[in-house]
């Protein structure tokens, strides 16, 4: 089946620097991939689309500027969270949508990334 | 607005069936799905419902009923490793975006 991965899988950092968080799509090509947050206990909640060759589409509430989206190509996203504080920590989850499968709908999560701000 | 609406808990025996119910109030729909999820894990698919009806995968049901907006997720034979969070999301438009319910813990007890 299809393979979404992302790195890292955990990364602990100090209050005020920025953290990169990669989401590929292994063995297909994704147009739109989609980053959700996760507290404990909570549900996923989307804070983006990207979209590959444009600009991100973000979620009410959150901050483009601090929550920065890249979608270079086709199989890559990238995440970075900008001066991260302690709020910021979360479970941080990308997914993608398989190209040219609209009818199959299957959206294929990653891992995951544990971020923790000291 | 938009809502999406699962019980919190729920609590079977090893071997039993449970039933999750999901109802959701969306503008449009583009399908319904269902996701387990285990603790500290990322959502694993489980089923995709478009249409109405039931769609069955070996131990594991969904049910869709659009005009009702309401959809249930059917676990039989129910195993330890059973226990997660199940997650049901809506498609609400055509460019992808799902919206999740809060999950539903189910809770397995020998």
């Amino acid at each position: 089946g299809a393979v979404v991965s992302q790195h890292p899988s955990r990364v602990i950092c100090k209050s005020g620097t920025s953290v990169k968080i990669e989401c590929r799509s292994l063995d297909f090509q994704a147009t739109t991939m989609f980053w959700y947050r996760q507290f404990p206990k909570q549900s996923l909640m989307l804070m983006a689309t990207s979209n590959e060759g444009s600009k991100a589409t973000y979620e009410q509430g959150v901050e483009k500027d601090k929550f920065l989206i890249n979608h270079a190509s086709l199989t890559l996203s990238t995440l970075t969270v900008t001066s991260a504080h302690p709020e910021d920590s979360s479970f941080y989850i990308c997914s993608a949508d398989r190209l040219g499968e609209p009818s199959t709908d299957t959206q294929y999560f990653g891992p995951g990334t544990r971020l923790t701000v000291l | 607005g938009q809502n999406i609406d699962q019980p919190t808990e729920m609590t079977a025996t090893e071997g039993a069936i449970v039933q999750i119910n999901c109802t959701y109030q969306t503008s449009g729909f583009n399908g319904l799905f269902w996701y387990q999820q285990h603790a500290g894990e990322a959502p694993t698919f489980l089923s995709y419902n478009v249409l109405d009806g039931l769609e069955e995968k070996g131990r594991f049901s969904s049910f869709l009923s659009r005009s009702k907006g309401y959809s249930y997720l059917l676990l039989k034979e129910l195993q330890m490793k059973d226990s997660a969070s199940y997650l049901c999301a809506v498609r609400g438009d055509s460019w992808g975006k799902l919206q999740f319910g809060a999950g539903t813990q189910v809770v397995v007890t020998p």
